[in-house]
């Protein structure tokens, strides 16, 4: 069965740092995307960043990297230079082979950007 | 252009009565999805339709829960004989369905259902 796991349920981070979210995950499926949706408080998924499982290089999107370790089976998400709107749940995801039919998502990590 | 909307935002029922939630993919987006959100929890896959090919129900918690989607189009979760576990937020997304793109879930606003 495939997993995500997120065991960071809230983080915090100071204004212009960076910080990482982790994210690990299973399963046996050889071809997989991973992806990181942000929630803030109104509500709305954002789409962030997405990495396939064959990917040569980590994702990255502006200030959003993904560290992907294939081995270790982890994706973590690492946001440079943290801005206050960065506040928010942000949530991992993994969608299964076959067609990437429906993602899986983690039960999230809370991060607070302090000014 | 326009995103991915659902009606209605809200609403508030009492046990034992049946919703439908409606959802508005973008238009060109073949693949719809429904998820459900509980209250501090992740989300969690109910159903998803490709283009023309049987939806996935695998999600669906139970046969109170049916969805259809017309034309290819507007989507629509039913939830009958609603009970108070069901109070949730309700969240549709829709993508290209195919190729890396496919990859890109874009999500409504979400329906938050309160059953009382």
């Amino acid at each position: 069965a495939q997993k995500i796991t997120q065991t960071q349920p809230g983080m915090f981070v100071q204004e212009k740092e960076a910080v990482t979210l982790d994210c690990t995950y299973d399963t046996s499926d050889p071809s997989y995307g991973l992806f990181w949706y942000k929630q803030p408080s109104s509500g709305e998924m954002i789409f962030l960043i997405y990495q396939g499982s064959y990917d040569q290089q980590n994702a990255t999107e502006g200030r959003y990297s993904l560290n992907f370790q294939k081995a270790r089976k982890s994706a973590n998400l690492v946001i440079s230079a943290s801005q206050l709107g960065d506040s928010a749940m942000y949530f991992c995801a993994m969608a299964a082979s076959g067609g990437y039919n429906k993602l899986i998502f983690g039960a999230g990590t809370r991060l607070a950007v302090h000014p | 252009g326009a995103g991915v909307s659902q009606s209605p935002s809200n609403k508030v029922t009492e046990k034992g009565k049946d919703v439908e939630l409606r959802c508005d993919p973008i238009s060109g987006h073949t693949a719809l999805y429904w998820y459900r959100q509980s209250l501090g929890q992740g989300l969690e896959f109910l159903i998803y339709f490709q283009g023309n090919s049987a939806p996935d129900k695998s999600g669906l918690p139970s046969d109170r829960f049916s969805a259809e989607r017309t034309g290819g189009s507007v989507s629509t979760l039913t939830i009958q004989r609603t009970q108070q576990e069901d109070s949730a937020v309700y969240l549709c997304a829709s993508s290209l369905g195919r190729g890396r793109a496919a990859n890109e879930q874009f999500f409504g606003p979400g329906t938050r259902l309160t059953v009382l």
